[in-house]
């Protein structure tokens, strides 16, 4: 079975600032997505970024890039230009490729931005 | 808004009793996804439709059942409920169901099993 586990359960940031957060995965798939999604205090989660196995380039939305370490399993979030309201929880998600498989969430990181 | 619509918002019910959670998807989109956030086990994914169909399931329970009807919204039936079972549901929608397609994520329902 697919894990994924983030290492930091608290980060913080100063306002402007860059932060990464960490996600590690365990597979033994060569098919398969990952994600960074964000849960703001209204819980509502948003996703903020989604990257192809397949695809060497990482992935870049805006304020937010992705390394994705393949070999390494290793799938890091980095936000830069921090602002208050990136401050939430983010989960870091694996999901296969295959039809009928399964959504694994990582436990969270929770990210302060201070101002 | 992500245009999903859960109802109820909060539910207070008591241990063996059954509920019925309500999800509406996006307009447009074919595939319903639900979820339990909980303290204790984090956000777990419990099952995936599309147009009618199971399509993935995850670590659901077997007191636990969900449907997607012609219409397309779906509800998720919780049987037997033990004080566990109290958490945040999370329903979301997707276009097609595809891995990559983007989940858009209802506000959840609050359950809480006293």
């Amino acid at each position: 079975a697919q894990t994924v586990t983030q290492s930091q359960p608290e980060m913080s940031v100063q306002e402007a600032e860059t932060v990464t957060l960490s996600c590690t995965y365990d597979t033994s798939e060569s098919d398969y997505y990952l994600f960074w999604y964000k849960q703001p205090p209204s819980r509502q989660m948003i996703l903020v970024i989604r990257q192809e196995a397949y695809k060497q380039q990482n992935a870049t939305e805006n304020r937010f890039s992705v390394n994705f370490q393949k070999a390494a399993k290793s799938f890091s979030l980095k936000i830069s230009d921090s602002q208050l309201g990136d401050a939430a929880m983010y989960f870091c998600a694996y999901r296969s490729g295959n039809y009928g498989q399964n959504f694994v969430f990582g436990p969270g990181t929770r990210l302060s931005v201070l101002p | 808004d992500s245009g999903v619509t859960q109802t109820p918002k909060h539910l207070i019910t008591a241990t063996g009793q059954r509920v019925t959670l309500r999800c509406s998807p996006r307009s447009g989109d074919l595939s319903v996804y639900w979820y339990q956030q909980s303290l204790d086990q984090g956000l777990q994914f419990l099952i995936q439709y599309y147009n009618g169909e199971e399509r993935a399931k995850g670590n659901i329970l077997e007191r636990f059942s969900a449907q997607q009807f012609p219409d397309l919204h779906s509800e998720l039936n919780l049987s037997s409920l033990e004080l566990g079972d109290s958490a945040l549901y999370f329903c979301a929608s997707s276009v097609a169901g595809l891995p990559l397609d983007e989940q858009y994520f209802g506000p959840g329902t609050r359950l809480t099993v006293t």
